[in-house]
């Protein structure tokens, strides 16, 4: 089955207390990208990866670090959580952008930090 | 500064009724305008999705008017369906640049 995971699901943690979220894709997708999602301010691009070793800033960067070591995974750290990081997450991943390329979604991560 | 600007935040829709979702851009490079639907513990999935070479595109009970002068989309979705409540997030893209999306729109549909 097509899909993107991401783990975990839920996540409680402290400040400054430095955690990965994972996300892996099965279909040989070239981008992937994190978002946040908050209320009333929709999704939120974090990070971009157009293919292997290449990543870029999206709307929203600071405080949060990602890799494309494999074309499959695309791992979120945070070195350093804050409280204004808790949030909703979002994974994706598709062909490309722009033309007819479906974004794919996981589950979502729900990170709280205290 | 939001690339795409989606109104209105939320939505009462008797069954039955229309529900519009309105969307606006600014960059003139974006050639791909997606909708996606967002059931709650969920994360968004396509629903429907239009290029600026066609005015309207039409799948089932929903609809998406583009207007490239007024840089404008719309999501039209008839004889809307209790089913149908979701919060709904309108897109744009260019080949080679990352997807901007809306503020997202709670749709509500009342039986």
């Amino acid at each position: 089955e097509a899909q993107v995971t991401q783990n975990p699901r839920y996540l409680i943690t402290v400040t400054g207390k430095k955690l990965t979220v994972t996300c892996s894709q099965n279909m040989n997708h070239e981008y992937m990208s994190w978002y946040r999602q908050d209320p009333g301010l929709g999704l939120r691009q974090i990070y971009y990866s157009m293919n292997v070793e290449v990543t870029d800033k999206g709307d929203v960067p600071e405080g949060y670090k990602v890799s494309r070591k494999e074309k499959r995974n695309f791992p979120l750290i945070l070195e350093s959580p804050s409280p204004n990081q808790t949030s909703l997450y979002f994974c994706a991943s598709s062909w490309g952008t722009g033309g007819n390329t479906e974004a794919f979604f996981g589950q979502g991560t729900r990170l709280t930090v205290v | 500064q939001q690339q795409v600007k989606q109104s209105p935040q939320s939505l009462i829709v008797q069954k039955g009724g229309i529900s519009i979702i309105n969307c606006a851009y600014e960059n003139t490079a974006f050639d791909y305008f997606p909708w996606y639907q967002q059931f709650p513990g969920k994360g968004p999935a396509l629903l429907i999705a239009i290029r600026p070479d066609v005015s309207e595109k039409k799948e089932g009970r929903f609809t998406i008017s583009f207007n490239k002068s007024a840089k404008q989309f719309s999501l039209h979705i008839m004889d809307s369906q209790p089913g149908d409540s979701a919060t709904y997030f309108c897109a744009a893209s260019s080949t080679g640049n990352q997807f901007y999306f809306g503020t997202g729109t709670s749709l509500t549909v009342i039986p």
